[in-house]
């Protein structure tokens, strides 16, 4: 079953505007990550965010965890053609062995 | 350097023939393997995973199964497919909790 709810479900931008993408998710977390899957690819680690911190920063990306609210955001500023893609939360349950994927948001960057 | 190897990259199976994928895991050792399916448009599930060579969790009871013969090795089968085993399955190991999942190029299996 699904852990994670992206939202929104796409979200079109121009380039080098900022991207905000939604996730929340039902139960308590030992971390959260957020993966890109470029059309017909495999997915991409991006950035991994732990339950006891609140913000996280690597180049352009910004990831924010309230775990009292259960949800996470991620930031994409000064977006570029490349950055189009679907990009997914995912999170790991306190002791558990697996990652739990949201449904996805698709991002589109238009020049 | 870590890698991972997924093939085939497409397979198109007619239904009730087998089905065998293999993931394969180079520089690292005693990787968590998983393998995920992702439906068209959807997002990943969990079908399995493996915390060491014969251990095996299923997640979704389906005709599938999976199984670790060498620890960097991981293999998704099936005796034989339906149409709903249509999917992009894709491979994926970590080390340690506080890691990042590492995905394989993925396998997108067409039963017709």
């Amino acid at each position: 079953s699904q852990q994670g709810e992206e939202d929104p479900q796409a979200l079109s931008i121009q380039e080098g505007e900022n991207a905000t993408m939604n996730c929340s998710y039902k139960t308590s977390i030992n971390n959260l990550q957020w993966y890109r899957q470029n059309s017909g690819r495999g997915l991409v680690h991006l950035i991994l965010i732990r339950s006891n911190e609140r913000e996280k920063h690597s180049g352009r990306l910004r990831v924010t965890l309230d775990t009292s609210k259960k949800s996470s955001s991620l930031l994409i500023t000064a977006s570029r053609a490349a950055d189009t893609a679907s990009y997914f939360c995912a999170t790991v349950r306190g002791g558990g062995n697996k990652l739990t994927f949201g449904t996805g948001t698709q991002l589109k960057v238009e020049l | 350097s870590q890698t991972i190897h997924q093939w085939p990259a497409t397979l198109v199976q007619p239904v009730g023939s087998p089905l065998s994928l293999e993931c394969t895991v180079e520089g690292t050792s005693n990787p968590n393997l998983y393998w995920y399916r992702q439906a068209a448009g959807r997002g990943l599930q969990l079908l399995f995973y493996s915390v060491g060579i014969g251990q095996i969790s299923s997640e979704v009871p389906q005709n599938l199964s999976a199984s670790r013969p060498q620890d960097r090795q991981f293999i998704l089968s099936s005796k034989k497919l339906l149409l709903s085993d249509s999917g992009f399955y894709l491979c994926a190991w970590r080390l340690e909790r506080r890691y990042g999942y590492t995905f394989g190029s993925g396998t997108r299996l067409t039963v017709v």
